[in-house]
């Protein structure tokens, strides 16, 4: 299986900071890494695919880059409904992999 | 809008099947791949499988000898069964379609609002 590693686990951020969370593969995966926001009680919903195709609907302060191993989603100003732990997804073999979630609170 | 529904027991007995259903709204099921997730309390997201309308299914192998997944054409619903589960299948499972792009990459969209399946005597 390809393990997914994210960086940091968590983080405290202050309303219009520039976040950034990491995301790594064990393997290279090309483009097929996507990112996903879940809240509390919440299911997860799609925000970046292919690494970085912004979902219909979601704000366009989310942008995701990267290819290979190495991938990164920004926030370019925090805003409190972003308040979430973020999940990266790849999707380049089976089974599909999460990795462990990044918690973003807001100072 | 597509919308997804999970239902079936909250509680299960270990050695026992686990069943859940996902109902699927605002989209025919024969277009598309759907899978089962699910989410230990607490902790990360596991992938199940998924399943194809034709029946054409793939599961990860660290479940793959005790998972079933169906599909119900006739009803736009697909369904999960695992069996002989132990506390450790405790999780929140969520259903959720799979997009493909032309270049093979996928994606989960959207999710169904998950249900909690305790494991317990």
């Amino acid at each position: 299986d390809i393990q997914m590693t994210q960086s940091p686990s968590s983080l405290s951020a202050s309303v219009g900071d520039r976040v950034t969370i990491t995301c790594r593969a064990s393997q290279t995966i090309s483009s097929h890494l996507n990112w996903y926001q879940q809240k509390p009680g919440k299911a997860p919903s799609l925000l970046i695919y292919a690494a970085s195709s912004l979902q219909s609907g979601v704000p366009s302060r989310f942008s995701g880059s990267g290819s290979g191993t190495d991938f990164t989603l920004t926030i370019s100003s925090l805003q409190p409904e972003d308040s979430a732990t973020y999940y990266c997804q790849q999707s380049y073999s089976s089974p599909d992999t999460f990795g462990p979630g990044t918690k973003v609170d807001i100072k | 809008q597509v919308q997804l529904q999970e239902s079936g027991p909250g509680l299960v007995k270990p050695s026992e099947t686990l069943s859940l259903t996902c109902t699927v709204s605002g989209v025919s099921i024969s277009r598309y791949y759907w899978s089962w997730i699910r989410q230990p309390p607490g902790k990360g997201l596991e992938w199940i499988g998924y399943v194809f309308y034709s029946g054409k299914s793939n599961f990860n192998p660290s479940l793959k000898s005790r998972v079933t997944i169906s599909v119900d054409t006739s009803k736009n619903q697909f369904s999960l069964k695992l069996n002989s589960v132990t506390a450790a299948d405790t999780a929140v499972y969520y259903c959720a379609r799979e997009l493909h792009s032309r270049d093979d990459l996928s994606w989960f969209d959207p999710w169904g609002r998950g249900t909690l399946v305790t494991v317990s005597s």
